[in-house]
């Protein structure tokens, strides 16, 4: 069966500091790879996503980047974090062609 | 992809069911429907989806009226668990790198 794994679950951060997530997908290859974010009483918002490696499709501009090193691997990265960038994030997968979206747990992110 | 509406918000008596509708009146013929729940602070979870024939699954049942404008999700016997915002989204079928975009949804609440 597969599983997505996303960490850390938790992290608080200062402004103006780095930050990286990682997600990684077992039991499958090959699969589309997405980053969503939720604020704070907010709905889902797309910010990234990935059809394959080195293939990154981004949503809204803003300080953060996405990378794909690896097939199941999806990395959510920012040089220098704004207090706006709080919030919940999540990894998901699927395999295309409407089969269904499967996310992880998420990490929620605070920024102090 | 097409829009979805629904309501807001919809309360449920335990061990009822929940019938919860969604709107898509600009549904194209190679879009489905999908419906998702987000539990508070949990990932959102896959429900069921379909084209334009009623699907039934162990969670729910999924009823799509037969011009596809609409459909109505139905939890057959709603407990405490199933308090959640429940997202109902159209997505073009056949397209490896089409996203989810996630709306609003309806927040279930279930009442003892």
């Amino acid at each position: 069966s597969q599983t997505i794994h996303q960490w850390p679950a938790t992290l608080v951060q200062p402004v103006g500091s780095p930050l990286s997530l990682e997600c990684t997908v077992e039991g499958t290859s090959n699969p589309n790879l997405y980053w969503y974010r939720q604020a704070a009483g907010r709905g889902l918002q797309l910010l990234f996503y990935s059809i394959g490696i080195g293939q990154i499709s981004s949503e809204v501009p803003q300080n953060l980047s996405a990378s794909r090193p690896q097939d199941r691997q999806f990395i959510l990265s920012s040089k220098k974090l704004l207090l706006s960038d709080s919030g919940f994030y999540l990894c998901a997968w699927d395999r295309g062609f409407n089969s269904p979206l499967h996310f992880g747990n998420g990490t929620r992110l605070t920024v102090t | 992809d097409a829009k979805t509406t629904q309501p807001p918000s919809m309360d449920c008596a335990e061990g009822r069911a929940a019938n919860l509708p969604c709107n898509h009146s600009t549904i194209s013929g190679n879009e489905y429907v999908y419906w998702y729940r987000q539990i508070h602070s949990q990932g959102p979870q896959y429900i069921i989806h379909g084209l334009k024939n009623n699907e039934t699954n162990e969670m729910a049942s999924l009823i799509i009226t037969e011009d596809r404008k609409s459909s109505t999700l139905i939890l057959p016997h709603a407990t405490l668990r199933d308090t959640a915002v429940y997202y109902c989204i159209v997505r073009v079928y056949n397209s490896g790198n089409t996203p989810l975009v996630f709306g609003k949804g309806t927040r279930l609440s279930v009442i003892a």
